[in-house]
C-alpha cells in the first residue's frame, strides 16, 4: 500500500513568510502527528490529530498550527517564519486506536533565509 | 514519558549481531519500550516494541530485563544498510490518544564492511 506522502519535499521561504505543509497519511489511517527535527533540538513533537480534532500538543509557539480534514490528510501551517524554523518537518500516520507504530513520511525540508 | 538513556554512537562489523543498549530506570508499569530508527534523510521506522516479555519479528529482536529498567535491540546479522540513528522510546499503551512519541538523542549505529 502507498505510505506516508509529504509535500512539498523541499521549500525555501524567506523570514516573516508563512508556510504550508501538507501529509497524505496511509490510508486508513485516521491519525497524523507532525514532528519537527533540527541538528539541535532532534526530533520533537509538534501536534496530532485525529478525526479532525487536535488531540495533543507539543511546546510549540503558536505560529505553528495545523488541520485535518475529512479525508484525514493534514497540513501544518508555520507563521512570520524564522530562520530557527528552517528544520526537516515530518508527518507520521497511524491508526489511532490500540496501534502499535507509527509510520513516517520522508519530510519537508523547510530553509527560511 | 520515562526518559532513556543510550550510548551516542556504536559499531559493528557487517555480518555480526548488532546490540544495542538502552536504560529506562524510570520506567513505569504500563509502559512500553519502542524502537525506532532513521537511516539518513528518511523518516523514522518502527522497529519493534514490547512490555515485559521479549519480542523478536523479522528486522530484530527486543530483550527487556526482568526489572524493565533497561532492554537491548539485537539486530541478528547485520547489514551495511542498517547504519541508522537508533531510537529507544518509552511511551504509554498504544491507546486511543497516545500518539505522541518523545524522541531522545539516539544512538549512532554505523556498519563496518
Amino acid at each position: 500500500k502507498a505510505g506516508v506522502t509529504q509535500t512539498p519535499r523541499y521549500l525555501i521561504k524567506t523570514r516573516g513568510q508563512q508556510v504550508t505543509l501538507s501529509c497524505s497519511p496511509i490510508s486508513g489511517h485516521r491519525s497524523v502527528s507532525w514532528y519537527q527535527q533540527t541538528p539541535g533540538q532532534g526530533l520533537q513533537f509538534l501536534f496530532e490529530y485525529f478525526s479532525e480534532t487536535q488531540r495533543n500538543k507539543g511546546n510549540f509557539p503558536g505560529r505553528f498550527s495545523g488541520r485535518q480534514f475529512s479525508n484525514s490528510r493534514s497540513e501544518m501551517n508555520v507563521s512570520t517564519l524564522e530562520l530557527g524554523d528552517s528544520a526537516l518537518y515530518l508527518c507520521a500516520s497511524s491508526l489511532g486506536a490500540a496501534s502499535a507504530e507509527a509510520f513516517f513520511g520522508q519530510g519537508t525540508r523547510l530553509t527560511v533565509v | 514519558d520515562a526518559k532513556t538513556t543510550q550510548p551516542t554512537s556504536m559499531d559493528c562489523a557487517e555480518g555480526r549481531a548488532a546490540n544495542l543498549p538502552c536504560n529506562h530506570s524510570t520506567i513505569s508499569g504500563n509502559e512500553y519500550v519502542y524502537w525506532y530508527r532513521q537511516i539518513h534523510s528518511q523518516g523514522p521506522q518502527y522497529i519493534i516494541h514490547g512490555l515485559k516479555n521479549n519480542e523478536t519479528n523479522e528486522m530484530a529482536s527486543l530483550i527487556i530485563t526482568e526489572d524493565r529498567k533497561s532492554s537491548t535491540l539485537i539486530l541478528p546479522h547485520a547489514t551495511l544498510r542498517d547504519t541508522a540513528v537508533y531510537y529507544c522510546i518509552v511511551r504509554p499503551p498504544p491507546n486511543f490518544g497516545n500518539e505522541k512519541l518523545t524522541f531522545g538523542t539516539g544512538t549512532r549505529l554505523t556498519i563496518i564492511p
